[in-house]
């Protein structure tokens, strides 16, 4: 199985705060790499797909990319809907693997 | 838009089977994959394995042995079936359309199943 390695495990930030989530990879994954955001109780969404696509009804605010190994999800501009739960996910090959995930909280 | 909804028994009591069934809306799972993926409590998200329109699977090593996923194209539904459960199956269970680039595009809010006596 491919190991998806996410930090930090959580994150303290600001409204208006540029913050970034790193995902890594056991082994290359090329560009198969996707983002999602989750809240409790709620489906989980994807924000970026195949690295550094941004889904549709996304705001630009978020960012990704990355390729082969190493990935970064970014986030300009923290929103108060933004603090929320971040999950890497590689979709190279299956198993289908996630990141422990990263837990975005209000500073 | 396509929701997805899990429903089934909250649960389920130690060496049974968990039975869980997703509804597709908005839109047909003729085309597309339905996947799988739980969350222990406390724990990380895992795939659980996905079945394609024709009936074609692919599970999840750790727990081949004991998993089905079935597909009804009629109703638009998708099930899936993990034997022998444990406590360590207890978790948070989300159904996905799996759609393309092999992304996991729309998911249920999730259900938890409980394995206890």
């Amino acid at each position: 199985d491919i190991q998806m390695t996410q930090s930090p495990s959580s994150l303290s930030a600001s409204v208006g705060d540029r913050v970034t989530i790193t995902c890594r990879a056991s082994q290359s994954i090329s560009n198969s790499l996707n983002w999602y955001q989750h809240k409790p109780g709620t489906a989980p969404k994807v924000v970026i797909y195949v690295a550094s696509s941004l889904q549709s009804g996304v705001p630009s605010r978020f960012s990704g990319s990355g390729s082969g190994t190493d990935f970064t999800l970014t986030i300009s501009g923290l929103q108060p809907e933004d603090f929320a739960s971040y999950y890497c996910q590689q979709s190279y090959s299956t198993p289908y693997t996630f990141g422990q995930g990263t837990k975005l909280e209000i500073k | 838009q396509v929701q997805l909804q899990e429903s089934g028994p909250g649960l389920v009591k130690p060496s049974e089977t968990l039975s869980l069934t997703c509804t597709v809306s908005g839109g047909s799972i003729s085309s597309y994959y339905g996947s799988w993926i739980r969350q222990p409590p406390g724990k990380g998200l895992e795939w659980i394995g996905y079945i394609y329109a024709s009936g074609s699977t692919n599970y999840n090593p750790s727990l081949k042995s004991r998993v089905a996923i079935s597909i009804d194209i009629s109703k638009n539904q998708f099930s899936l079936r993990l034997s022998s459960v444990t406590a360590a199956d207890t978790a948070v269970y989300y159904c996905a359309r799996q759609g393309a680039y092999t992304l996991l595009d729309y998911w249920g809010q999730g259900t938890l199943v409980t394995v206890s006596s």
